[in-house]
């Protein structure tokens, strides 16, 4: 069965330092991976997803992740963080080909971001 | 391009009345999903739809919780009687097609609150 392990329930960055949040799935077969985002009281949206185009995948608001087969990860990343970035970041995993496309998430990671 | 609307965005009741949920998701997906966000976890799938049939329903307490989409358009998520435990978010969410690599479009949420 699919799973997904986000390392790290909190993270705390300062403005402008880089930003890390670690994900590993756990699937037989090569997933379709996704990173959503979700502001307090909104519902989630969408950061990036990985569908086996590229192992490098550039998203919304300066976000990327790299897929990384041999270590089974798909870590968010953000170069300089804004306090803006500060929300509930949860990692999916859905698939293979033909799934149903239901989501299978983690259990999320707070992202504070201290001026 | 209009979102996912979810109605009530907020409920309070007491355990064992029933309360119902809407969605309307975005014109022209076929397929919908509701799921479930317990404070501190990610969100469970509770039950997909193709147009309006059921795709996936195994993680529906079916003993308490019945949704439907008729017409294949919009939903309704229905919960009677009410247990302390489904205190949680609703989310709703629909894709254009039924796929492991389709973006699904979440709604806000609907809060329940069981008292």
């Amino acid at each position: 069965a699919q799973s997904v392990t986000q390392l790290g329930s909190h993270v705390s960055v300062s403005e402008g330092a880089l930003v890390l949040l670690r994900c590993n799935y756990s699937s037989s077969v090569p997933p379709y991976l996704f990173w959503y985002v979700q502001y307090p009281n909104q519902g989630l949206q969408l950061l990036l997803k990985y569908t086996s185009a590229a192992t490098l995948v550039k998203g919304i608001n300066g976000f990327e992740a790299e897929f990384k087969k041999s270590e089974t990860s798909f870590h968010l990343t953000k170069p300089s963080a804004h306090m803006s970035d500060a929300a509930e970041y949860f990692c999916a995993v859905s698939g293979p080909s033909g799934n149903t496309g239901k989501l299978i998430f983690g259990q999320g990671t707070t992202l504070q971001v201290k001026p | 391009e209009a979102g996912v609307a979810q109605s009530p965005r907020y409920k309070i009741i007491e355990k064992r009345q029933s309360v119902a949920f809407w969605c309307n998701p975005i014109s022209g997906h076929a397929t919908l999903y509701w799921y479930q966000q317990i404070l501190g976890q990610g969100p469970k799938l509770l039950i997909q739809f193709q147009n309006n049939g059921v795709v996936d329903d195994s993680q529906l307490p079916k003993d308490r919780f019945s949704a439907e989409r008729l017409k294949g358009v919009d939903s309704t998520l229905k919960i009677q009687p009410a247990k302390l435990e489904d205190s949680a978010v609703y989310l709703c969410a629909s894709s254009r097609r039924q796929g492991a690599s389709d973006t699904q479009y979440f709604g806000p949420g609907t809060r329940l609150t069981v008292l």
